[in-house]
């Protein structure tokens, strides 16, 4: 059973729309991360929060946004969305020493 | 800095014999290392650590991973492969001198051939 849930798990959309992937935690985990990840391959990291009003952008530059106004919520916004954002999407949270619980995933397609 | 390497893109095993996913680490302090697991189209999943204490630990689905502090290594190990255990494999790890976020390696397919 899922603690942590990515919604849509998959969306296509037209190029220049506006579109927010939401993730929510129920463990009360302080961090929560945002990695992008073609099929198959590496994991980037382009957005993380150490706690709430806390965001800081990742190793992969990314044209997204994010928030965290509530511990257990981290939505991710992309303003104008193109095609080269096509791409899967992983949340992720963890807190302590433990490791990283991963949602599902949302796999973005931009037409 | 901190950076993890996995050598092999592609591990080919045949059912029942014993798998082997290689990994190793770079950190300036004491290491804390993951594996996860991905299935296609579904996010990773935890399936052991090493903290602290015993070298080898057991973890989900009856794998298994040693730490080699001298060789700076923590390798998946599985004594009989499946089929089902064909997935991309990521090894992890973070430093606890360092930053708190983790770093992943590449990843590695595993295809488990019937």
């Amino acid at each position: 059973e899922a603690d942590i849930y990515q919604t849509p798990r998959y969306l296509v959309i037209g190029t220049g729309k506006k579109i927010t992937l939401e993730c929510s935690q129920t463990m009360g985990h302080d961090k929560m991360y945002w990695y992008q990840q073609d099929p198959g391959m590496e994991l980037h990291l382009i957005h993380y929060s150490y706690g709430v009003n806390s965001t800081e952008k990742g190793d992969l530059s990314s044209e997204s946004t994010v928030s965290r106004i509530r511990t257990e919520h981290f939505p991710l916004t992309l303003e104008s969305a193109r095609p080269s954002h096509t791409s899967q999407y992983l949340c992720a949270s963890q807190t302590g020493r433990d490791g990283y619980t991963f949602g599902s995933g949302t796999r973005l397609t931009v037409v | 800095a901190q950076s993890v390497a996995q050598p092999e893109d592609q591990v080919n095993v045949a059912e029942g014999n014993p798998l082997t996913v290689k990994c190793t680490y770079s950190v300036s302090g004491n290491p804390y290392l993951f594996w996860y697991v991905q299935y296609p189209n579904r996010g990773l999943q935890f399936l052991l650590k090493y903290i602290t204490g015993d070298n080898l630990v057991k973890g989900s689905y009856g794998f298994e991973a040693e730490f080699n502090k001298s060789q700076t290594s923590f390798h998946l190990k599985k004594p009989s492969a499946l089929v089902s255990d064909s997935a991309l494999y990521f090894c992890a790890v973070r430093d606890d001198n360092y930053g708190q976020n983790f770093v992943f390696g590449p990843g590695t397919r595993l295809s488990v051939l019937p």
